[in-house]
């Protein structure tokens, strides 16, 4: 089962409109990390935030903001005010913290291709 | 402060040759994390190396494998290429322990089969 699911395969917008990119997780254990992360047509993924399970606040850093919800599995992504150059694929991460076989690896989602037209 | 380095930036191979891929981690992580990113796959997990050993792999055949350097670099090898081997193979390292560390990300070596 895909432990990290991102519907939206691709989505459009026009400069200056606020975005939001969907993420929905799976897992069994009660401590875990989710990340987003950038990955522009040059192709290395850029780390953009780490939230842990237990920090439900949600965070804002300048046009970007993060909205946690465990009632709902959920770790959206909004970007405010939408400019050409935040075109890329968004990739939602999950981090297990239980010593099993899921150590050490990050499950993504198929990641949202997100196109900013000036 | 240098970031994740891979080699080589592109890799052309034919049906059955061996691929050596390399990475250098961010000064002071010890550990090395390999993705791949084939179409239509997603990212997949690839293997593990912390302090030298391998700590987890991923659901690949043996004929992927590496190893880690006594100063942290780390070696992706690919036996037997196949077609679908063709993808982006992405690099990452983090400082030990790691499931509250944030993986960074190389620019990825893009293998083609032929």
């Amino acid at each position: 089962a895909q432990k990290v699911t991102q519907a939206q395969t691709e989505i459009s917008v026009v400069e200056k409109e606020d975005v939001t990119l969907d993420c929905v997780y799976e897992t069994r254990d009660t401590t875990y990390y989710l990340f987003w992360y950038k990955q522009p047509p040059s192709g290395e993924l850029v780390f953009l935030i780490r939230r842990n399970s237990f920090d439900e606040q949600n965070e804002i850093s300048g046009r970007y903001s993060w909205n946690f919800q465990k009632s709902t599995s959920s770790f959206n992504f909004t970007i405010t005010a939408s400019q050409v150059v935040d075109s890329a694929v968004y990739f939602c991460a999950l981090s297990e913290a239980n010593r099993g076989s899921t150590l050490g690896r990050l499950y993504f989602g198929r990641g949202t291709q997100l196109t900013v037209w000036p | 402060e240098a970031g994740v380095t891979q080699s080589p930036t592109h890799l052309i191979k034919t049906r059955g040759q061996q691929a050596t891929l390399r990475c250098s981690p961010i000064s002071g992580h010890t550990s090395v994390y390999w993705y791949q990113q084939a179409l239509g796959l997603g990212l997949q997990f690839l293997l593990w190396y912390d302090e030298g050993e391998e700590r987890n792999r991923g659901n690949f055949p043996p004929r992927f494998s590496g190893r880690q350097f006594p100063n942290y670099s780390s070696e992706l090898n690919v036996n037997a290429l196949e077609l679908e081997d063709s993808a982006l193979y992405l690099c990452a390292s983090s400082p030990y322990p790691t499931e509250n560390q944030p993986q960074h990300f190389g620019d990825g070596t893009r293998l083609s089969i032929l």
